[in-house]
């Protein structure tokens, strides 16, 4: 079975800074994806990047890329001149591949990171 | 506008009743799945369907059932057997041959 560790459950920054959220999992699959979803006070869950465990290169969505380290099975994600409507859960989730097939594939999360955004 | 819709926003529930939250998509998404959520825990999987008239369990599926009878619809039904079910009931849904799931607003359920 797969897990997810997010060891950060708080953090809070200012506002322009940039901030490093952390996600670990272990896995014995070789082929996978990595999700960053976010949760604001609205509750609706938003995917802000995800990552092919076969892609070398990390992704990059505008002010948030990730540091995906596939030997050390981390997954972080950086927030780069952060923005006040950044304030939210952040989630980390991991999703096991089969080739052409995402048929039964189910995302498993980690118990997030609340992240404020000081004015 | 596409997307996924889930009523109501907020459900209140009397002990021993049961009570179907909706979730309806038009984003011709063949599967569809719902999460539930727990302060201080992630979403953990009730039930997901990939295709019209077929569902499977997911890991907390007791107390739920679901049913398919359409493409855009995956309505979630909470028995009286599921023993602590106020949380708030995630909707996603996901396109073929795609592996990224959207979801809808979010159900917050509260029994009584």
């Amino acid at each position: 079975a797969q897990t997810v560790t997010q060891s950060q459950p708080e953090m809070s920054v200012q506002e322009a800074e940039t901030v490093t959220l952390s996600c670990t999992y272990d896995t014995s699959e070789n082929n996978y994806y990595l999700f960053w979803y976010k949760q604001p006070p609205s509750r609706q869950m938003i995917l802000v990047i995800r990552q092919e465990a076969y892609k070398q290169q990390n992704a990059t969505e505008n002010r948030f890329s990730v540091n995906f380290q596939k030997a050390a099975k981390s997954f972080s994600l950086k927030i780069s001149d952060s923005q006040l409507g950044d304030t939210a859960m952040y989630f980390c989730a991991f999703m096991k591949h089969r080739a052409g097939n995402f048929g039964n594939e189910k995302l498993t999360f980690g118990t997030g990171t609340r992240l404020t955004i000081i004015p | 506008d596409g997307g996924i819709t889930q009523s109501p926003k907020y459900l209140f529930r009397k002990e021993g009743q049961n009570v179907t939250l909706s979730c309806e998509q038009n984003l011709n998404h063949d599967a569809m799945y719902w999460y539930r959520q727990d302060p201080g825990q992630g979403l953990r999987l009730i039930y997901y369907s990939q295709i019209v008239n077929d569902f499977q369990k997911g890991d907390i599926a007791e107390g739920y059932s679901v049913s398919r009878e359409k493409k855009e619809s995956f309505p979630l039904t909470v028995t009286s057997a599921q023993k602590n079910p106020t949380a708030f009931y995630l909707c996603a849904s996901r396109a073929t041959g795609s592996g990224t799931q959207y979801f809808g607003p979010g159900t917050r359920l509260t029994v009584l």
